[in-house]
């Protein structure tokens, strides 16, 4: 079954102690992204990454990195998290290109405190 | 920058009521547009899409016509279910930020009661 794997679906935090949210896709797709939702913002893109060394920033890239080592996985790192970070945040894949459709993952559900 | 508007909501329609969701966009060149969905609890996902102008997506129901002349892709359905409640949201790519950069708008919350 194709799709997009998100570990953890929740996690509670202190402020200041590093994590890292996965995400793996097994559909082979060149084009993944990193978005936050936040309650009146919609869907704000963090990071993309357009192949395997290759990633860039998107509209709210501060206080996150990436790193895309595999195809296949894109994980997100909060280096040192701020309750400011607290959100759900969706990865998604693509093949990328002219109305290619993005396939998301289930999110995860982050509390800073 | 590309930017997609959506209407507020919440929307609140009784079942088998005509369903409308207006989206506008701003873009260069000629994006493509989508309508994605995120039920509770689940990530987005298509709903439906159109590449170019006068083009007509449509799923489950659902349609949406690309009207380049007047930068809008509303989202219509003839007649709704409870099983419709869900956040709706309107995208774009290929615009200034190529087809890598998707741009949501920021969702509205549709809630059918029977």
């Amino acid at each position: 079954e194709a799709q997009v794997t998100q570990n953890p679906r929740y996690l509670i935090t202190v402020t200041g102690k590093k994590l890292t949210v996965t995400c793996s896709q097994n559909m082979n797709h060149e084009y993944m992204s990193w978005y936050r939702q936040d309650p009146g913002l919609g869907l704000r893109q963090i990071y993309y990454s357009m192949n395997v060394e290759v990633t860039d920033k998107g509209d709210v890239p501060e206080g996150y990195k990436v790193s895309r080592k595999e195809k296949r996985n894109f994980p997100l790192i909060l280096e040192s998290p701020s309750p400011n970070q607290t959100s759900l945040y969706f990865c998604a894949s693509s093949s990328g290109g002219q109305g290619f459709e993005a396939f998301f993952g289930q999110g995860t559900r982050l509390t800073v405190v | 920058g590309d930017s997609v508007t959506q209407m507020e909501g919440p929307v609140t329609l009784s079942e088998e009521a005509f369903l409308t969701i207006n989206c506008t966009y701003t873009a260069t060149g000629y994006p493509s547009l989508f309508w994605y969905v995120q039920y509770p609890g689940e990530g987005l996902q298509l709903l439906l899409k159109a590449t170019k102008a006068d083009d007509k997506g449509s799923n489950k129901g659902f349609e949406a016509t690309y009207r380049k002349e007047t930068t809008s892709f509303h989202l219509e359905k003839g007649s709704v279910q409870v099983s419709d409640s869900a956040v709706y949201f309107c995208a774009l790519s290929g615009g200034s930020g190529g087809y890598q950069k998707v741009t949501f708008g920021t969702g509205t919350k549709l809630q059918v009661i029977p």
